[in-house]
């Protein structure tokens, strides 16, 4: 079946490092890929999207380009802040359920980020 | 308005009690879901309505009972829980035919 894999954390950087947090994907079609972000007791927000090869998503500083020749979908950011620590999801859609939106999320990457 | 409000945001029950949770979008979503999320884990899919019909149950036990009264609404039934359903319950939505999922908050759930 399908499947996410990321990078175990936590990842710890200080502010203004550059952060990559690494993810690929298993999928039998070709889905959309996603990264959510998960703050402390809180819910899932999206943070970006990209439904087909080569594009790139991109949303308050981080980045993802949608790479199918290696199966990848990992997350940049040039410059981190201590706000931005939180745990991320990346997530695939599943392409056979092509009516919905069920998603296969990574264990999650927690990201601390120090003043 | 592009919230899903879920409600409560923390539950606290015994096994023995019936309790429900709801889920509510007004961004004119056709699709709705119930993710269970355990501590330090990802969310895992439950089930899936569209257009206030159930989808998809991904084998879940029949404690959880769900329910789509209208196209706004979700509702999450539970009764004779175990402790190891304590979990983070998240509601999400989406447009028919795909597209991202919007989540809401959750509610923590604590079964006792």
């Amino acid at each position: 079946g399908d499947s996410v894999t990321q990078m175990e954390g936590p990842v710890t950087l200080s502010e203004e490092a550059f952060l990559t947090i690494n993810c690929t994907y298993t999928a039998t079609g070709y889905p959309s890929l996603f990264w959510y972000v998960q703050y402390p007791g809180e819910g899932l927000q999206l943070l970006l999207k990209a439904t087909k090869a080569d594009d790139k998503g991109s949303n308050k500083g981080f980045e993802a380009t949608y790479r199918k020749e290696t199966t990848s979908f990992h997350l940049e950011k040039g410059s981190v802040q201590v706000s931005d620590s939180a745990v991320y999801f990346c997530a695939l859609s599943d392409p056979s359920r092509s009516g919905y939106s069920t998603l296969t999320f990574g264990k999650g990457t927690m990201l601390l980020v120090s003043p | 308005d592009t919230e899903v409000t879920q409600t409560p945001k923390h539950l606290v029950m015994g096994m023995t009690n019936k309790k429900s949770l709801k889920c509510e979008q007004h961004m004119g979503h056709r699709a709705m879901y119930w993710y269970k999320q355990k501590a330090k884990k990802p969310p895992e899919l439950m089930f899936v309505y569209s257009y206030e019909k159930l989808s998809i149950n991904e084998s879940v036990p029949s404690r959880f009972s769900p329910e789509c009264p209208n196209s706004s609404l979700l509702n999450l039934h539970l009764h004779a829980l175990q402790p190891e359903d304590s979990a983070l319950y998240l509601c999400a939505s989406s447009q028919e035919g795909g597209g991202k999922a919007f989540f809401g908050q959750g509610t923590r759930l604590t079964v006792v």
